[in-house]
């Protein structure tokens, strides 16, 4: 059983620029969810996908947009880079329960950087 | 609006000491709540879930608690060990949140030497 692998690890663009970070999700999940870390605080929700669908949204903005894929794998897309959005992106996959007690299983995290 | 802190921001005790890790939240409406272990490179691994139904779950020498009244829990580490230094976060799921997010604290850094 493969865990959640993210990719790039690393990356640096500059501001203006469009990135895309990709993942991989756990085996047997089908629902994947995005965080961004800025450095020394915890992380927030940008969206969730479930069956290829956006089912959830945290308070970022269009420019932030995803896909999710039919083998569950997802995109984080961001276009027009901010220097603000300098930060660990990490994406967690889980087996959507209706009782929403899912657990979430974490990569390792794409750490962007915008100069 | 809910809001979960972390207090202290970094943590350094020798090694054997017992310790607990605090984390409290503004709005005693959760559904469930987790403590996550950050290791720098490797992501995000959870530790323990307390559903609100819980006053507490252990896991080794885990002890995570819930006191929804006092908008509190806490993580007891029992006999540190320098492996588990790490960063320590707390995060909770709103009841009937549409967004199924997770709401984070911000952790807090602790360091256990030999």
């Amino acid at each position: 059983e493969t865990g959640v692998t993210q990719s790039p690890t690393h990356l640096i663009k500059t501001r203006g620029q469009q990135v895309t970070l990709r993942c991989s999700s756990q085996s047997g999940h089908n629902t994947v969810s995005w965080y961004q870390q800025a450095l020394g605080q915890g992380p927030q929700f940008i969206f969730q996908y479930y069956r290829e669908e956006e089912n959830g949204r945290g308070n970022f903005p269009p420019r932030f947009s995803g896909l999710q894929f039919p083998n569950y794998s997802s995109e984080l897309n961001v276009n027009a880079l901010e220097l603000d959005d300098s930060a660990l992106y990490l994406c967690a996959s889980s087996l959507m329960e209706i009782s929403g007690a899912n657990v979430l299983t974490f990569g390792a995290g794409s750490r962007l950087t915008v100069l | 609006k809910q809001e979960v802190t972390q207090i202290p921001a970094a943590l350094s005790v020798p090694e054997g000491e017992n310790l607990v890790l605090n984390c409290s939240f503004t709005d005693s409406a959760i559904y469930n709540l987790q403590w996550f272990r950050q290791d720098p490179g490797k992501g995000l691994t959870s530790l323990l879930l307390i559903q609100s139904s819980q006053r507490e779950q252990t896991s080794g020498r885990l002890n995570a608690s819930l006191d929804k009244s006092s908008g509190r829990s806490t993580l007891y580490i029992a006999a540190s060990q320098p492996g588990d230094s790490a960063t320590y976060l707390c995060a909770l799921r709103r009841p009937l949140d549409s967004n199924y997010q997770l709401i984070w604290g911000a952790g807090t850094k602790l360091i256990i030497k030999p």
